[in-house]
């Protein structure tokens, strides 16, 4: 089946703009993810949902980050009056039920804010 | 609290050469194992997993051991390739309770095979 796919794949935004990344899960993943991944970095933790509920946000960087999953599928990772510094590779990932705890990943949003 | 540190690159090989990257996490819970491989342009992809001490992951060629004792995930492949040349992740997953369900990345490490 189609994996994680994610949209736009480059992003190129003015300072101070809002932006909105799309992520959409394979099907029937209940768990998605968010991270980001600044240049030459590992991703790191931004967010965390079970079907539409968000769990964990401990990794959103301020409050201009806002992630939404209102059906239990898509999501949305909204970044408000974007700063120079929010310019990084943006993942999602989602993971099957059960036990085998494999996040498989999205190819990513590039984000460019200047 | 939770990470991974690995070793850091850019490691540069002959074709054919051995490969290992060093990957040591710290010893919080029972972490499962993880080595991610991005290849150029594109997104992560999962090379090769271990879910408890002593476990081997194995694919195309790479391996990996859960050792617990020397709380290490390191990463070896006998004869490496061009097509290898890539940044090579290594990540943990915890259960332990709280918020234990995302994972936790090394840095990565380059690694370009030359002809």
């Amino acid at each position: 089946g189609a994996g994680v796919s994610q949209s736009p794949r480059y992003k190129v935004a003015k300072r101070g703009q809002d932006v909105a990344l799309r992520c959409d899960p394979i099907s029937g993943h209940v768990s998605l993810f968010w991270y980001q991944q600044a240049l030459g970095q590992g991703p790191e933790f931004l967010t965390y949902f079970q079907n539409e509920a968000q769990l964990d946000k401990s990794g959103l960087p301020s409050d201009r980050f806002f992630a939404e999953r209102p059906e239990g599928s898509v999501s949305t990772l909204k970044i408000q009056r974007t700063q120079q510094e929010d310019s990084a590779v943006y993942l999602c990932a989602s993971r099957s039920p059960g036990f085998d705890n494999e996040q498989f990943f999205g190819p990513g949003t590039r984000l460019t804010v200047l | 609290g939770n990470s991974v540190t690995q070793m850091e690159g850019p490691v540069t090989l002959s074709e054919e050469a051995f490969l290992t990257i060093n990957c040591t996490y710290t010893a919080t819970g029972y972490p499962s194992l993880f080595w991610y491989v991005q290849y150029p342009g594109e997104g992560l992809q999962l090379l090769l997993k271990a879910t408890k001490a002593d476990d081997k992951g194995s694919n195309k060629g790479f391996e990996a051991t859960y050792r617990k004792e020397t709380t290490s995930f390191h990463l070896e492949k006998g004869s490496v390739q061009v097509s290898d040349s890539a940044v090579y992740f290594c990540a943990r997953f915890s259960w332990s309770g709280g918020s234990n369900y995302k994972l936790t990345f090394g840095k990565g490490t380059l690694l370009t095979v030359n002809p």
